[in-house]
């Protein structure tokens, strides 16, 4: 158990609906990043925030979005869904800042099926 | 980033050492290495890090020449339960910006 928890754990949505997934940080990190996986692929990062901050951004459109809470808690919401948006999505955590070791703790993922 | 190499598969026995190997060509001085290893719908662990020479912990070892272009990750012992994707990962660690890129990692399945 790494203290990270997603929720939900599984969801179905239908193209264009909206999706809000959560994830609560393990006690005192102040960073969390969000990765989509696909069946069979490795994760592929989304984005990191770093005390409530977006601090640096991998290549998805603008409608994947997300806000980091002071408790260091975060959303990912994903709006306009698309099928291809079906997959695995992992919340991890870690503590940021300079000459930090960063290791990142995953939680569980969340099952997201786009219909 | 630096980008990284694996095999997509490998197969091993119950009691045999694996080593998995990954090429990272063009790794910067300030990149370090590490490993995670997936189960099935789960997020991926974290097994173990290095930056040169070798590296040891209670679960795997991991070699790294003096170049750095490659690293070898080694289990001792396997067993069924080590069966699962490992990901050889490349990037600064030291940055709160860093990000960390996931290729499609090694499927490795243990057998009786």
């Amino acid at each position: 158990e790494t203290g990270v928890t997603q929720s939900p754990t599984h969801l179905i949505k239908t193209r264009g609906q909206q999706v809000t997934l959560r994830c609560s940080s393990q006690s005192g990190h102040n960073t969390v990043s969000w990765y989509q996986q696909a069946l069979g692929q490795g994760p592929q990062f989304i984005f990191q925030y770093y005390r409530e901050e977006e601090n640096g951004r991998g290549n998805f459109p603008p409608r994947f979005s997300g806000l980091q809470f002071p408790n260091y808690s975060s959303e990912l919401n994903v709006n306009a869904l698309e099928l291809d948006d079906s997959a695995l999505y992992l919340c991890a955590s870690s503590l940021g800042g300079v000459e930090v070791y960063n290791e990142q703790f995953f939680g569980p993922g969340t099952r997201l099926t786009v219909l | 980033l630096a980008k990284t190499t694996q095999p997509i598969s490998m197969d091993s026995y119950e009691g045999q050492e694996v080593n998995i190997t990954c090429s990272h060509n063009n790794i910067a001085t300030n990149d370090y290495i590490t490993w995670y290893q997936q189960f099935p719908s789960q997020g991926p662990r974290f097994i173990i890090q290095g930056y040169k020479t070798k590296v040891t912990n209670e679960v795997a070892s991991l070699f790294i020449p003096a170049d750095r272009k490659s690293s070898t990750l080694s289990l001792p012992r396997v067993s069924l339960s080590d069966t699962a994707v490992y990901y050889c990962l490349v990037g600064d660690t030291y940055s709160s910006a860093s990000k960390i890129i996931f290729g499609s990692g090694t499927r490795l399945s243990i057998r009786p």
